[in-house]
């Protein structure tokens, strides 16, 4: 099933540092979602872009939607160590479900 | 609001043993959904429901499978017999309540399954 992609699959930063992660997907959307996940719990919704917008803003979060290269990005600034997680892209492209990809794992180092 | 409640956290069964994972969303929310992760296959759909009613369980894997919610606040997923291959941890979802299949959902914690 068509899903998001994120790229990269796994990122290391220290504390402080920006953290970027991409998504990329097949086809027209109708939103595209963020969501974190710590180790050995539930995922928890971050952020919500809609296809006519280009970005969001959520305390350190911000992400970018480009429809036009089918793709979005999620940056994290002033990363901290409860950062640490796996975070997901979500893509709702009309069918009345959710597709997630695989997940970006990012350690943030103290 | 304690978030969505799943039970047990952990289950370790043997293969051919029935087994059922328990979901309670978050009051108020009226769609509700199955995922099972896993290393290989990531995160993926088995069913959801709206308002009770099942809406898609396309992604149900076989007869082996299937889920029950007989009132708002409960809702089961049961494999019988279950098999080494259904190992993975399951998760429930919630969504508000008129926002729809496909935006922001509220995850429990997980079942992780072992099936020996």
């Amino acid at each position: 099933s068509q899903q998001g992609e994120e790229d990269p699959q796994a990122l290391s930063i220290q504390e402080g540092e920006n953290a970027t992660m991409n998504c990329s997907y097949k086809t027209s959307i109708n939103n595209l979602q963020w969501y974190r996940q710590n180790s050995g719990r539930g995922l928890v919704h971050l952020i919500l872009i809609r296809s006519n917008e280009r970005e969001k803003h959520s305390g350190r979060l911000r992400v970018t939607l480009d429809t036009s290269k089918k793709s979005s990005s999620l940056l994290i600034t002033a990363s901290r160590a409860a950062d640490t997680a796996s975070y997901f892209c979500a893509t709702d492209y009309g069918n009345n479900r959710l597709a997630f990809g695989k997940g970006n794992q990012v350690v943030v180092i103290p | 609001d304690a978030g969505v409640i799943q039970s047990p956290r952990h289950e370790v069964t043997e293969m051919g043993q029935e087994v059922t994972l328990r979901c309670k969303p978050i009051s108020g929310h009226d769609y509700l959904f199955w995922y099972r992760q896993t290393m290989m296959r990531g995160l993926e759909l088995l069913i959801y429901f709206n308002n009770n009613v099942p809406i898609d369980d396309s992604g149900m894997p076989e007869d082996r499978f299937s889920a029950k919610m007989p009132n708002a606040s409960f809702s089961t997923l049961k494999i019988q017999p279950s098999e080494p291959r259904d190992s993975a941890v399951y998760f429930c979802a919630s969504s508000p309540y008129g926002r729809g299949a496909t935006y922001e959902q509220y995850f429990g914690p997980g079942t992780r399954l072992t099936v020996t």
